[in-house]
Formats: structure tokens, C-alpha cells, sequence
């Protein structure tokens, strides 16, 4: 059971270069998700899929988008990349359901010149 | 506005001695509460967590309590380990929110051998 795997661990983009991070997991969960973290603001939530299908916006969505590929996979696109987009992105997954932990993966480190 | 603070970025302990986190949040809706660590370059784990129908859950070493009225969470370990060094993030949630969380920005802990 490998979880929650992301790819890549790291990358560095040139302002306006487009780049597609990607999730796996294989837990069999229901809902995925994607987080930002920057320092001093914990982790915030950028888009989320509650089941296969479907996908919502998070507290920071701008700049991104999302595709809910299946059930296994859920990846995040960079169409643009700005400076301000430079910070470690995580990917999660849980059952449905507020008690349900949230597994996370790893982390990909994104810096943006 | 950041609805859930955790106003120390960092805290110091003695190995043996109780590690007191704290976390305040400002959104009357919040009726889950979750506590995660993380180690660098690892995602976050799921540690421990608290309904709002209790105000108290212990899970070995980790104790959390929930005071709805100052609208404030702490996370005691007891006793704190080096093994427990890490960065505490708590989270919370509405129950009818689905499984979206919103995070504090952290507290680093340091247990000193």
C-alpha cells in the first residue's frame, strides 16, 4: 500500500509556464484533495472532489484547475504559473465524511521565478 | 481573515514534561475539530480529534480538550518525547461542509532530551 503518491517531489517553473502536478491514491477513498502550504499560513485548501466526478472550489482556488481523472487520480494544473504560486502543494484523500482522517501525500515543493 | 489561529509558532519542552498546544478559532459553526503533525519534508498524519459534543478525548500520550465558549482547543502531551518534535496543525471543520478543513497556521514543538 503506497497511499497517497505525488509527482514530482520538486520543480522549478519560469513565470507563465504551465505545469500539471499529479495524485494517485490507493485507498480506494472517495474524496480528494488539494492544498497549499506556506509559512505562517498553515495549509489551505485549493480544490477538492468529493467523489468521482465532481470537483469544488477551496478557500484559494485562482490560478488553478483540477481534473478528477478517476477515482485513483486527482492532478492540479498550472496554466500560468506567477511567483506568487511558489510553496509546497499537497494532495489528500478520505472517506466521505467530516470524521473521516485525511491521508496525505508527501508534498511537491514549487518554486516560481 | 484567518478563522483558526494558533498564535504560538513555536514552543520549547523538556523531555518527561507536558507539551500544552493551543488553538483558537473564530467560526461558531466549527463542530469538528482535528489535530495533525508533521515532520519535515512528510506530509501531515492525523494525530487526534474531538467532536463538539465532547469537551475531552484522549488517545494515549495525546489529550485534547475543547472549550465551545472561548472557542479554543488545546492538544497536552503527555509526557512529550524527542520523538514528538515536529510542526502541530489544527484543523476544523462543519459538519455540513462535507470534508473540507480549515487549517491554523502551525506550532512548531521541540522536546529537548
Amino acid at each position: 500500500n503506497a497511499g497517497v503518491t505525488q509527482t514530482p517531489k520538486f520543480q522549478v517553473l519560469k513565470t507563465g509556464q504551465s505545469m500539471t502536478l499529479q495524485c494517485a491514491q490507493d485507498m480506494n477513498h472517495n474524496s480528494m484533495y488539494w492544498y497549499r502550504q506556506d509559512p505562517g499560513m498553515g495549509l489551505r485548501l485549493i480544490y477538492y472532489s468529493a467523489s468521482e466526478g465532481t470537483t469544488d472550489k477551496g478557500e484559494v482556488p485562482n490560478g488553478y484547475n483540477v481534473s478528477r481523472l478517476n477515482k485513483r487520480e486527482f492532478s492540479l494544473r498550472l496554466e500560468s504559473a506567477a511567483p506568487s504560486q511558489t510553496s509546497v502543494y499537497f494532495c489528500a484523500s478520505s472517506e466521505q465524511g467530516v470524521s473521516y482522517e485525511q491521508y496525505f501525500g508527501p508534498g511537491t515543493r514549487l518554486t516560481v521565478t | 481573515d484567518q478563522q483558526v489561529k494558533q498564535n504560538s509558532p513555536s514552543l520549547s519542552v523538556q523531555e518527561g514534561r507536558i507539551s500544552i498546544l493551543n488553538c483558537d478559532y473564530t467560526n461558531s459553526m466549527f463542530d469538528y475539530f482535528l489535530w495533525y503533525k508533521k515532520y519535515p519534508a512528510e506530509g501531515p498524519t492525523f494525530l487526534i480529534s474531538i467532536s463538539s459534543i465532547k469537551d475531552k478525548n484522549e488517545d494515549g500520550r495525546f489529550t485534547v480538550f475543547l472549550n465551545k465558549s472561548a472557542k479554543h482547543l488545546s492538544l497536552h502531551i503527555v509526557p512529550s518525547q524527542p520523538g514528538d518534535s515536529a510542526v502541530y496543525f489544527c484543523a476544523a471543520s462543519e459538519n455540513n461542509a462535507g470534508n473540507m478543513l480549515t487549517f491554523g497556521g502551525g506550532t512548531r514543538l521541540m522536546v529537548k532530551p
